[in-house]
């Protein structure tokens, strides 16, 4: 079965700063990857998907994702950070089957 | 296209009550799944539903059980209700199993 790490349960960054958010999957086929985001008391919404082609994935709010199979990653980015982009992040994966989620990682943007 | 639609938003019951929750996945999604959030345990699967069949589970006790409809619309129900079991509830709908899961925003459950 498919599983995914996201590693720092915690990350906090300045404003402006590069936001690096870290995942790792494992996968016994090739992976559709994710990344949501979660406001509080909110669901889920989805920023980014890979299912194929293009490794490098652009999502929505200026984040982007790029799928490195020898690494098995798929590390969430965005250049500078906004303080609107406090909030808990999920990487999932699926292998076409069943869909499994991270931990979370909460992201604090410092002023 | 409306999307995910969990009722109720907020629920307080008290302990050894039961409750039902209803998701309404979107139009033309088959696969609903639910998970329970909570600060300690984080978001944790419980069961997913396809054409009104389960075909997972995670690791809840039996209290936990749930039920979906020829509509895709899913029920969860939880009996005998304790302490712990206050979390927020969330509803996931898919047009295919493993997909892009699109989710409502959630059912608080407090219980006193």
């Amino acid at each position: 079965a498919q599983s995914v790490t996201q590693l720092g349960s915690h990350v906090s960054v300045s404003e402006g700063a590069l936001v690096l958010l870290r995942c790792n999957y494992s996968s016994s086929v090739p992976p559709y990857l994710f990344w949501y985001v979660q406001y509080p008391n909110q669901g889920l919404q989805l920023l980014l998907k890979y299912t194929t082609g293009a490794t490098l994935v652009k999502g929505i709010n200026g984040f982007e994702a790029e799928f490195k199979k020898s690494e098995t990653s798929f590390h969430l980015t965005k250049p500078s950070a906004h303080m609107s982009d406090a909030a808990e992040y999920f990487c999932a994966v699926s292998d076409r089957d069943d869909m499994r989620f991270g931990a979370g990682t909460r992201l604090t943007v410092k002023p | 296209k409306a999307g995910v639609t969990q009722t109720p938003r907020y629920l307080i019951k008290t302990r050894g009550q039961q409750v039902t929750l209803s998701c309404s996945p979107i139009s033309g999604h088959r696969s609903v799944s639910w998970y329970q959030q909570t600060p300690g345990q984080g978001l944790q699967f419980l069961f997913e539903y396809f054409s009104e069949t389960q075909r997972n589970k995670g690791n809840f006790p039996g209290r936990f059980s749930g039920r979906q409809f020829s509509n895709s619309r899913s029920e969860m129900n939880v009996s005998t209700l304790e302490l712990g079991d206050s979390a927020l509830y969330l509803c996931a709908s898919s047009a295919k199993q493993g997909t892009e899961a699109f989710f409502g925003q959630g059912t608080r459950l407090t219980v006193v």
